[in-house]
Formats: structure tokens, C-alpha cells, sequence
């Protein structure tokens, strides 16, 4: 199947830093990339749909001044947690989407491993 | 915004027997698919379905895409030790949306 990369796995940083986190499809080229956040013990929350060359979509609730996306390249999408705070510690997981993979109007999302951010 | 309503939350079983859980939602999806995850991990897929009514099998993994196209369950049989984890439904139209999870404990 296809593959996600996500970079770091984990961090750890001081609050009111800024922390970038990258996905990457590997062996696809995804134009959409979607970045979702996990609580622990708690099921994955959308937070913002990635579109290639435009500007992301934020789910309602999501402060997209905070939470920065960039998707540069067809298989590349960063996500900068700006200013964080210890509230922002949590599972950030990201996936493409492959297009032609998948069938009828589904088109499969693969996800990456996650990456730990806690913030002291 | 589209809920998806999983249950049961948690479950402890034997070796050895089987599993079931389902997911409901009140609003309609063309796609619903299962996943299931471990600790520290991202999602992994185990069945995807496209249209209501299809029963798909993986292995010891059934699921089906309910007629009303608002449900799913998923069944495991003969549980073994290395089922224990989180098992996720999603519904997907334009993006995809999660259940709240099933966490899975199986006793050896």
C-alpha cells in the first residue's frame, strides 16, 4: 500500500514556541492532505483539509492563525503549531489522499504514524 | 456537523470469541470503512465499503455498509491476542469522519 511519512514523531517543546510538522507521501502525489488531532483516549478530530497550491480549509473551531498549513508540493504538507501551549499537546495525524486509489466516488486516505507533540 | 455514533466504547472478551460493534449516524455516507489503531500509531485500514448493503470479509474481519447507508457494524471472530487495540469507524463523503472508538482487551 502507499506510504505516509510524518516528521518528527515526537517533540517536545517549551511553550509559546513554534513547532513544524511535515507530511509526506512517498510513493503517491496527493493533492489534498488532511490533518487531524487525537486526544488521548479520544478519536481523531479533522482539523483542516490541505490543498495543494491554495489555501487549506480550517474546521470550524480550528484558529488557522495558529495552526499554519502550507502544501508546497504535490507531496508535502506542513503543519506549524504556532505560540504553542500545553492545551495544544496532543496526537497530530496527518493523511493524503491518493488519487484513482479507491473506488467509485472514494478516493483512499492513507495515514501517516502521528507525531507527539507535548508542550511543557 | 456529521456524528458518528460507535459503540460499545470498550471491550474485554476471552481468546478464543468473537466480536461485534457497530457505528450509527444521522447523516447519510457514500463510504464507510474501519480501522483500527495502536498505541503511538497511525490508523491502519481493515475493510472499506462503497455501497449500501455490501458485506465484506478480511480474513477473521466481516463488516457491512447498512441498506440506510447510516450504519456499519464490524465483526471479528476467534479473537486472538493480537486484535487488542482501538478499532475506529469512519464515514467518508467529502472528508472522512470518525467514530468515537472501540478499545479492545482480549484475555488470553
Amino acid at each position: 500500500g502507499a506510504v505516509v511519512s510524518q516528521h518528527p514523531s515526537w517533540v517536545i517543546c517549551k511553550s509559546g514556541t513554534s513547532v513544524k510538522i511535515e507530511c509526506r507521501s512517498l510513493d503517491f502525489q496527493a493533492t489534498t492532505m488532511f490533518w487531524y488531532r487525537q486526544f488521548p483516549k479520544q478519536s481523531l478530530m479533522l482539523m483542516a483539509t490541505s490543498n495543494e497550491g491554495s489555501k487549506a480549509t480550517y474546521e470550524q473551531g480550528v484558529e488557522k492563525d495558529k495552526f499554519l498549513i502550507n502544501h508546497a508540493s504535490l507531496t508535502l504538507s506542513t503543519l506549524t503549531v504556532t505560540s504553542a501551549h500545553p492545551e495544544d499537546s496532543s496526537f497530530y495525524i496527518c493523511s493524503a489522499r491518493g488519487e484513482g486509489r479507491g473506488k467509485g466516488s472514494y478516493n483512499e486516505q492513507f495515514f501517516g504514524p502521528g507525531t507527539r507533540l507535548t508542550v511543557l | 456537523g456529521q456524528q458518528l455514533n460507535q459503540s460499545p466504547q470498550s471491550m474485554f472478551i476471552q481468546e478464543g470469541e468473537d466480536v461485534s460493534m457497530n457505528c450509527t449516524s444521522s447523516s447519510i455516507f457514500n463510504t464507510w470503512l474501519w480501522y483500527k489503531q495502536d498505541p503511538g500509531e497511525g490508523p491502519v485500514l481493515l475493510i472499506a465499503l462503497y455501497k449500501a448493503g455490501e458485506l465484506t470479509s478480511n480474513g477473521r474481519l466481516t463488516a457491512q455498509f447498512g441498506i440506510t447507508r447510516k450504519d456499519s457494524f464490524l465483526n471479528i471472530s476467534a479473537s486472538i491476542p493480537s486484535d487488542v487495540g482501538i478499532y475506529f469507524c469512519a464515514g467518508h463523503n467529502n472528508d472522512m469522519r470518525f467514530g468515537a472508538g472501540t478499545r479492545l482487551t482480549v484475555k488470553p
